[in-house]
């Protein structure tokens, strides 16, 4: 069984439109993430949920907006897309506040193309 | 805040030989450490974590790390590398405060290419 799955895998859009990618866990992990990563695979933190609760949003553009609807998924809504979201992005999950010991379970990745 | 550095964004190797990639971090507070692979295409997976208790770490695949407090390192090696291991690998510092513990900072990745 897939422990953080998302969906779709690859996704060409063009630009403005809107789309979204779902991710799901089965751990029973209370915390659930979004990372982006650049062409040049830096990883950076997008959002992170706990509980239904936003606890980080590291300056992301307000297109971007994850939504939860129970503690085992969190999609990520993306308004107006641009050229430079193209990327990939990665869901993840955690253990309630305990990331800095059990580490991240990640998914396999969404690859956006922006057109 | 905590940031983590990865000495080298590719290291080339012969299958066989022994593999070294460097990371040296800066934390204020006790930092939990992580390595993650990623191959091609792939998401990322843990390979190991050190997280307060014995300093040498072993992971999964052969691969160790040994965390390094006065050099502020946890640098990854394996003694003998495998064609599979060919990916990207990243380093992940935590500060592991209350405040911070949903705080993981990534290096910048480091490429391992492996040749026949």
């Amino acid at each position: 069984d897939t422990a953080v799955s998302q969906t779709p895998k690859y996704l060409v859009t063009q630009m403005g439109n809107d789309k979204s990618i779902k991710c799901e866990q089965n751990l029973g992990h209370d915390t659930m993430y979004w990372y982006k990563q650049d062409s040049k695979k830096f990883l950076k933190i997008m959002f992170s949920y706990n509980n239904k609760e936003l606890i980080i949003n590291e300056t992301v553009p307000n297109r971007f907006s994850p939504k939860s609807p129970d503690k085992a998924h969190l999609n990520l809504h993306i308004n107006s897309l641009e050229l430079g979201d193209s990327a990939v992005y990665f869901c993840a999950s955690s253990r309630r506040g305990t990331p800095g010991v059990w580490g991240y379970t990640f998914g396999s990745g969404t690859r956006l193309t922006v057109v | 805040a905590q940031s983590v550095t990865q000495l080298d964004s590719h290291v080339s190797v012969s299958e066989g030989t022994p593999v070294l990639l460097r990371c040296n971090y800066s934390s204020s507070y006790s930092p939990s450490l992580f390595w993650y692979v990623q191959h091609p295409n792939k998401g990322l997976q843990l390979l190991l974590k050190y997280t307060s208790a014995a300093t040498l770490v072993k992971g999964i695949n052969g691969f160790e790390a040994e965390f390094k407090k006065s050099e502020t390192s946890f640098h990854l090696t394996k003694p003998s590398a495998h064609m599979s291991d060919a990916a990207e690998y990243f380093c992940v510092v935590s500060d592991g405060t209350r405040r911070n513990n949903n705080d993981m900072r990534f290096g910048a990745g480091t490429r391992l290419t492996v040749k026949p």
